[in-house]
């Protein structure tokens, strides 16, 4: 069975400082890997996703994850805070194959200091 | 493209009340996915449907929820009685593939039952 955990429910960066969020995933087969971000009183929008392809993933708003395999990780990270980045930030793996099902984790709130 | 949209943004009823969110799919979307959201539980995946046919309700917490997916432009989930234990974010998504592609998410329903 699918499942993800995320390190750390909430992070505090400065503005300009680097951003790291941390998610490992467990999975019976290759995973597909997303990153969601949510604004308050919004819903989820996808960050970025990984589907095999290259294991550094680039996505919107200059955020990018790199998956490893051996660590079973898909950390997210950008070089440098905006306080536009404050938000809560969703890791989830999908095994796609045979199944739809989407599982989240638990979620990471970012804060950003001026 | 309009994005999922959801209706009503907020909704609040009496204990013992039906109540009815909709959710209308991106068009060409064959997946569409009801998750709901508390502090408490994270994202809970409730019911997904693929082509119109529900594939998994096994996250519906109980027989007061029910979901339909009439045509491919149009799904409801239904909660009767309404109790306050439901007051909850419910998310409305859909995709294409089989979850390679990640979802759009509808801005949601806060419904509150007092």
């Amino acid at each position: 069975a699918q499942s993800v955990t995320q390190l750390g429910s909430h992070v505090s960066v400065s503005e300009g400082a680097l951003v790291l969020l941390r998610c490992n995933y467990s999975s019976s087969v290759p995973p597909y890997l997303f990153w969601y971000v949510q604004y308050p009183n919004q819903g989820l929008q996808l960050l970025l996703k990984y589907t095999s392809a290259a294991t550094l993933v680039k996505g919107i708003n200059g955020f990018e994850a790199e998956f490893k395999k051996s660590e079973t990780s898909f950390h997210l990270t950008k070089p440098s805070a905006h306080m536009s980045d404050a938000a809560e930030y969703f890791c989830a793996v999908s095994e796609g194959t045979g199944g739809f099902k989407t599982i989240f984790g638990a979620g990471t709130r970012l804060f950003v200091k001026a | 493209d309009a994005g999922v949209i959801q209706s009503p943004r907020h909704e609040v009823t009496e204990m013992g009340q039906e109540v009815t969110l909709r959710c209308k799919p991106i068009s060409g979307h064959n997946s569409l996915f009801w998750y709901r959201q508390t502090m408490m539980r994270g994202l809970e995946l409730l019911i997904y449907f693929n082509n119109n046919v529900p594939i998994d309700d096994s996250g519906m917490p109980e027989d007061r929820f029910s979901a339909k997916m009439p045509n491919a432009s149009f799904s409801t989930l239904k909660i009767q009685p309404s109790e306050p234990r439901d007051s909850a974010v419910y998310f409305c998504a859909s995709s294409t593939g089989e979850g390679q592609h990640g979802y759009t998410f509808g801005s949601g329903t806060r419904l509150t039952v007092v």
